[in-house]
Order: C-alpha cells, then sequence, then structure tokens
C-alpha cells in the first residue's frame, strides 16, 4: 500500500490567495484526520471524518478554514483567505475502525503564507 | 479537555545509552496512549501503544509503562542507535481513538 498520500508537499502562497490541500487516504479505511503542527501550538485536530461524514469540526480555527470529502479516497482542506498565521505543516492521517487506534500520517505538506 | 506534558522537549544520550520520555495527563477517562516517532519532513509513525488496561507493554528495544493512578505514561528505549534519532510524540484518547491529545514532543539525539 502506498500509505496516506498528500499533495503538495510544500506550497508558498502570498497573503489572502486561497490555498487547497489533498489528501488521499489509505484504502479500506473509513476515518480520515486533518491535523495542523507548529512549533507553537504542536500537533492539533482540525477535523475528522467518519465514511466521508465530518464528525468533529471543532478544532477548525476560523471559517476561513473548511474540509470536504466527497468520497472515500479523496479529502481537501481549504483555507480561503490565507494569512500568515497559518504557516504550518499540515497533515491528513486515516484509520480503520476494524482495526487498532493507530492512524496512518501522510507526510504532510508545509504551507507557508507570505 | 485533556491537557497531556511531555518532559523532556530535548534530550542526548550516547549510543548503547537508554532514553525515557515522560508524559502526564489529565483526563481520568483516557484509556488509550500512543507514542509516535516522527522523521524529519516525514509524518509521524506510531511505535507503540498502551491501553489502560495493561501496565506495561513491550516491543523488542522499545517499552512502554503506564500508572493510571497517578496519571503518567513513560516510553523507554534500551540500548539506543542512531536511527533513534527523532522526535517522540505521546498522545492520550478516550476509547474512541479519535480524539488524540498529542504533547509537545521530544526531540531525541543518539551521539554516536
Amino acid at each position: 500500500d502506498a500509505g496516506v498520500i498528500q499533495s503538495p508537499r510544500h506550497e508558498v502562497t502570498e497573503m489572502g490567495q486561497e490555498v487547497t490541500l489533498r489528501c488521499k487516504p489509505i484504502s479500506g479505511h473509513d476515518y480520515l484526520f486533518w491535523y495542523r503542527q507548529t512549533m507553537m501550538r504542536g500537533l492539533e485536530l482540525l477535523i475528522y471524518f467518519n465514511n466521508n461524514v465530518p464528525i468533529d469540526d471543532s478544532g477548525m480555527p476560523e471559517d476561513r478554514f473548511s474540509a470536504k470529502m466527497p468520497n472515500a479516497s479523496f479529502s481537501t482542506l481549504k483555507i480561503q483567505p490565507s494569512e500568515p498565521r497559518d504557516s504550518a505543516v499540515y497533515f491528513c492521517a486515516s484509520r480503520y475502525s476494524g482495526g487498532n487506534y493507530e492512524q496512518y500520517f501522510g507526510p504532510g505538506t508545509r504551507l507557508t503564507v507570505t | 479537555g485533556e491537557n497531556v506534558e511531555q518532559h523532556p522537549s530535548t534530550l542526548s544520550v550516547q549510543e548503547g545509552d537508554s532514553a525515557v520520555i515522560k508524559c502526564t495527563y489529565s483526563d481520568s477517562a483516557s484509556n488509550y496512549f500512543p507514542w509516535y516517532k516522527q522523521e524529519l519532513g516525514k509524518g509521524p509513525q506510531l511505535i507503540i501503544d498502551i491501553r489502560s488496561n495493561v501496565g506495561e507493554k513491550k516491543d523488542q528495544r522499545i517499552a512502554v509503562t503506564l500508572n493510571k493512578t497517578a496519571k503518567h505514561f513513560s516510553l523507554h528505549i534500551t540500548e539506543t542507535q542512531p536511527e533513534d534519532s527523532a522526535v517522540y510524540f505521546c498522545a492520550a484518547s478516550r476509547r474512541t481513538g479519535n480524539q488524540f491529545y498529542f504533547g509537545t514532543g521530544t526531540s531525541l539525539t543518539v551521539i554516536p
């Protein structure tokens, strides 16, 4: 299995621009998670889906952030408009409800907003 | 909500020595405690986990201990090797295994 796939790996954008991060979970996994990692706040859960349905989005920082999962093999995290404080590494993770609780992380997208 | 504290933030050991990382948590309902290893430029990867019905779990050179009464758990790495150098995160979760509360990480350096 290729593992969790994220794209792009690096994104540099200017303040005010729209940013879309993409994630392909491991095939067969029915949970998908979006995390943000910064030096100040560490690893934070933003939102997670079960069977493509958002379950808990209480970690989404502001209305500028939105996430979708149109099907079992694809999810997006969008920031519109982006701000410099959104600069971070964004991770996608997935897990299978029939297994243990392990979450499998993707390689992350490093976002820089100038 | 849950609050997970992790110490130390940085740790340097000589190759072959042991390394210990400690975490405390606040929510007595937490019952799943994974440890993740993150290498530079990569996502975190599970290395070991423990559930609240056991006090210790071992996997080769890695072991985790849990004290539910004191609400703390620790990662022990014996016979450290340079490839153990990475950032290690502890986490706590309730039974759902979905809402993970991560510690702030420990940067481990193993000196050859």
